[in-house]
């Protein structure tokens, strides 16, 4: 199946600053969702999207739900140690039953 | 708590060897998903299953079986016929009605052949 265009593929920051990443696909999506992974971990959810346009925050991190369909992005604002991870966006096609394509992920890093 | 739980965390597999990978969610969720992470790559999908007795294959569904006898259980055996077992698998599950729902993710297990 295909997947996702997530990049950037990682990020090095200094704590403080604001990351942003992002995820485009050529297909229509009728959801968007954000997760985080933690090394050796599953992914935790951290953002779910619902409608064209929706921006929708959770603390310091904020995604939108792009007009076309087609993409979302990501913010993190203000980065701190704990936000080191992966984060990788899911999207589901109209058509597709309970089933998501992927992006591959960005590596966050962040150092003091 | 409710949640799911995968097992074992790490698994290790002969040549020619069949292993079984275990998710029990008591979240009465009805759909499972099965998914495969390989370093640099989205998820894959290998098998998923909407309901009891009942499961679909996904897009990487060769060398691989599954049984769905039931709700709480999606048990995924990883198969001889499977030629690059090593990876990092994970088992999703959907809540009641929940089409348009976010997947729940298990901790994974990690597969590597000795």
């Amino acid at each position: 199946g295909q997947q996702l265009n997530q990049s950037p593929q990682s990020m090095f920051i200094q704590e403080g600053e604001d990351v942003s990443m992002n995820c485009t696909s050529s297909s229509i999506f009728n959801t968007w969702l954000w997760y985080k992974q933690d090394p050796g971990e599953g992914p935790v959810l951290l953002i779910a999207l619902y409608k064209a346009g929706e921006l929708t925050s959770n603390g310091r991190l904020t995604a939108q739900f792009g007009i076309t369909r087609k993409d979302s992005f990501l913010n993190i604002s203000a980065s701190i140690p704990s936000d080191v991870g992966i984060y990788f966006c899911a999207g589901r096609l109209t058509d597709s039953w309970g089933k998501f394509q992927f992006g591959a992920g960005t590596q966050v890093v962040v150092t003091p | 708590d409710g949640g799911i739980t995968q097992s074992p965390k790490y698994l290790f597999r002969k040549e020619g060897q069949n292993v079984t990978l275990s998710c029990e969610q008591n979240l009465n969720h009805d759909a499972m998903y099965w998914y495969r992470q390989d370093p640099g790559q989205g998820l894959r999908l290998i098998y998923y299953s909407q309901i009891v007795n009942d499961f679909q294959k996904g897009d990487i569904a060769e060398g691989y079986s599954v049984s769905r006898e039931k709700k709480e259980s999606f048990p995924l055996t990883v198969t001889s016929a499977q030629k690059n077992p090593t990876a990092f698998y994970l088992c999703a599950s959907v809540p009641v009605g929940g089409e348009r729902q976010p997947q729940h993710f298990g901790d994974g297990t990690r597969l590597s052949i000795l």
